[in-house]
């Protein structure tokens, strides 16, 4: 079964106002969860990189006061994407690694599809 | 810099064996990753390799040179369900995985 949950699997919004995605680890304690952005036929880019109880690690070019990120708890991680705009648009994909070795898969969420209008 | 190369596209039958290549240029190297994607869905784990050799898991099996900066998965007696994107990922230093651009596999009866 799912190891990581995304909530919501869809998500329409009008440009300007504020979306937030939630991903959760189910059964397993993630202190560090990734959220990676896919354009259709690209990818996965990875955006930022969420860690709990500190600030998140954001890969160049993408902006942090854009995308905020907030690990509050050892199971959720959330992205808020502020002021959208129609460029936003994007399958935003959270994971986590189950277990602490390095060769631990990366187990993802189902995605959010953001549609911005 | 980093680069992970795939090819864009295959086709093949059903039945028949497909292999994927990729190559990769990273600053650091903790293992490589194949997922398989389907349209519109999370990506899934197929494979592991750290050590240069074959990794064999049923119909599929994935290969290693880590001095060639060389990989591939082998997907065997082809199904149409195979049809999928795979992704090469390289773990770079142990966190987070930096994927290449995917190869579009379309299984033809």
């Amino acid at each position: 079964g799912a190891v990581v949950s995304q909530h919501p699997s869809r998500v329409i919004c009008k440009s300007g106002t504020s979306v937030k995605i939630e991903c959760r680890s189910l059964d397993f304690q993630a202190t560090t969860m990734f959220w990676y952005r896919q354009f259709p036929k690209q990818s996965l880019m990875l955006m930022a990189t969420s860690n709990e109880g500190s600030k998140a690690t954001y890969e160049q070019g993408v902006e942090k006061d854009k995308f905020l990120i907030n690990h509050a708890s050892l199971t959720l991680s959330t992205l808020t994407v502020t002021s959208a705009h129609p460029e936003d648009s994007s399958f935003y994909i959270c994971s986590a690694r189950k277990g602490s070795s390095y060769n631990s898969p990366l187990h993802f969420g189902n995605g959010t599809r953001l549609t911005v209008t | 810099g980093q680069n992970i190369d795939q090819p864009t596209e295959m086709t093949a039958t059903e039945g028949a064996i497909v292999q994927i290549n990729c190559t990769y240029q990273t600053s650091g190297f903790n293992g490589l990753f194949w997922y398989q994607q389907h349209a519109g869905e999370a990506p899934t784990f197929l494979s592991y390799n750290v050590l240069d050799g074959l990794e064999e898991k049923g119909r599929f099996s994935s290969f290693l040179s880590r001095s060639k900066g060389y990989s591939y998965l082998l997907l065997k007696e082809l199904q149409m369900k195979d049809s999928a994107s795979y992704l090469c990922a390289v773990n770079q230093a142990g966190t987070a995985l930096i994927f290449g651009k995917g190869t579009t596999l379309s299984v033809s009866s």
